[in-house]
This record gives C-alpha cells, sequence and structure tokens, in this order.
C-alpha cells in the first residue's frame, strides 16, 4: 500500500513565526488531505488539496502532484496553532485513506 | 449544518467484554468509516460503510465489525476486547457521489480497557 512520511516529526516555534511541514507520498493519489488535530483529539479539516495551491487566512497548502507531495505553510504562528497536524491520502489502490504520522507543532509566546 | 457526532465520548471497559460505539455523519453525507488512533501515532482504517454494506477493510481482526442503518448512522462494535484495544475511535463521514472522498470527523470516542 502507500507509504506517507511527514518532516519534520516535532517542530518548536515563537509566536509569530512561520512554518513549513512537509508530506511526501510514495504513488500517486487524488485525494489528499491536511488536518489539524487539537489537544481533545478533534481532527480539523485544514485543506482539500489533491493538486494545486490553496490558502486559507494564515494557512496555505500546495500539492505537487507529480513529484508526490505537499506543502503546509503557516505564517504569523499563533498559540492556538499548537497541535499535531496530519497529512491523509486516498489509497487508490486499497481504497481507503493513510495518514502520516503527523508533525506535532509547539507554538511558544 | 449538524457536523459528525459520536458517543459516547469516553468509555472504560475491561478485557474480555464487548463495546459499540456510534456515529452520526454530517448532513448529507451518506459514506461513514471508522478509524482507530493510538496515542502518539496517525489514525488507522478500520472499515468504510456505504449502503449499509462494508466496503473496505483495513488490517483489524474480525472482533471488529459494523453496521449502517438506513439513515446512514453507523455503529463500530469490538468484541473480547483486549488491552491493545485502548485507543481514540474516530468516524468519519464523506459523500460517495462526489468520488472525491473528502472526508469529516467527529470527535471521537477515547476506549480505555482495563
Amino acid at each position: 500500500g502507500i507509504q506517507v512520511e511527514q518532516s519534520p516529526p516535532d517542530l518548536i516555534l515563537q509566536e509569530g513565526a512561520n512554518s513549513t511541514l512537509r508530506c511526501n507520498f510514495s504513488d500517486s493519489v487524488n485525494n489528499l488531505q491536511w488536518f489539524h488535530q487539537n489537544p481533545w483529539g478533534q481532527l480539523i479539516n485544514l485543506f482539500y488539496i489533491p493538486s494545486g495551491t490553496k490558502q486559507n487566512g494564515r494557512l496555505s497548502a500546495t500539492t505537487v502532484a507529480t513529484e508526490r507531495y505537499s506543502l503546509l505553510y503557516i505564517s504569523s504562528s499563533q498559540t492556538t496553532d499548537s497541535g499535531v497536524y496530519f497529512c491523509a491520502v486516498f489509497d487508490n489502490y486499497g481504497q481507503n485513506f493513510v495518514f502520516g504520522p503527523g508533525t506535532r507543532l509547539s507554538v511558544l509566546p | 449544518d449538524a457536523g459528525v457526532t459520536q458517543s459516547p465520548t469516553h468509555l472504560i471497559k475491561t478485557r474480555g467484554q464487548q463495546v459499540t460505539l456510534r456515529c452520526s455523519p454530517k448532513s448529507g453525507h451518506d459514506t461513514v468509516s471508522w478509524y482507530q488512533q493510538a496515542l502518539g501515532q496517525g489514525p488507522q482504517f478500520i472499515f468504510q460503510y456505504y449502503e449499509e454494506e462494508e466496503r473496505q477493510r483495513g488490517n483489524f481482526p474480525d472482533r471488529f465489525s459494523g453496521h449502517q442503518f438506513p439513515n446512514y448512522s453507523s455503529e463500530l462494535n469490538v468484541n473480547a476486547l483486549l488491552l491493545g484495544d485502548s485507543a481514540l475511535y474516530l468516524c468519519a463521514s464523506s459523500l460517495a457521489w462526489t468520488g472525491a472522498y473528502e472526508q469529516y470527523f467527529g470527535p471521537g470516542t477515547r476506549l480505555t480497557v482495563t
């Protein structure tokens, strides 16, 4: 099945800093989503982005499907951005979603 | 617009017991998927239900079973609970006809097996 890697595994930032999170996947996909998991476990949809670039406020994402990676950009980070960020792709062969291991982000005041 | 709901929020069971978790999909969605998330890991796909049938299944034993009702809500049943079944169980809903399978998650049920 498809393999999903995320980097870095952990990231510590000062409030106001910018960051880039990366997701690599091992096969072609036609669905990729980014999620933010808050401390209570809720997975919050950030982007549905199988290809191209999208922006939503301080967050933006780019997926280059032909090169099998996606990037999540967080600008002017806030303490409320803390949590775990997951990338998930749809495995066309297995017909199920595969999550990466996540990036744990801590934003310090 | 009602989002995905799950019940109960927390549950404590004893090894060997059986448990049933419930999920109501986002309004307008017809497909429900279940995931298990162990501490410190990403969610792992258990199975997906569409039109009241199990459509896809991940690498989980037969102790894990499910059901989807005509109103698209779903249940996850786990028999003969093991300590290793302690995890956050997440339900996600999507709309099948779009082919995109963009998923929306509920708040989860945290299961502790003692």
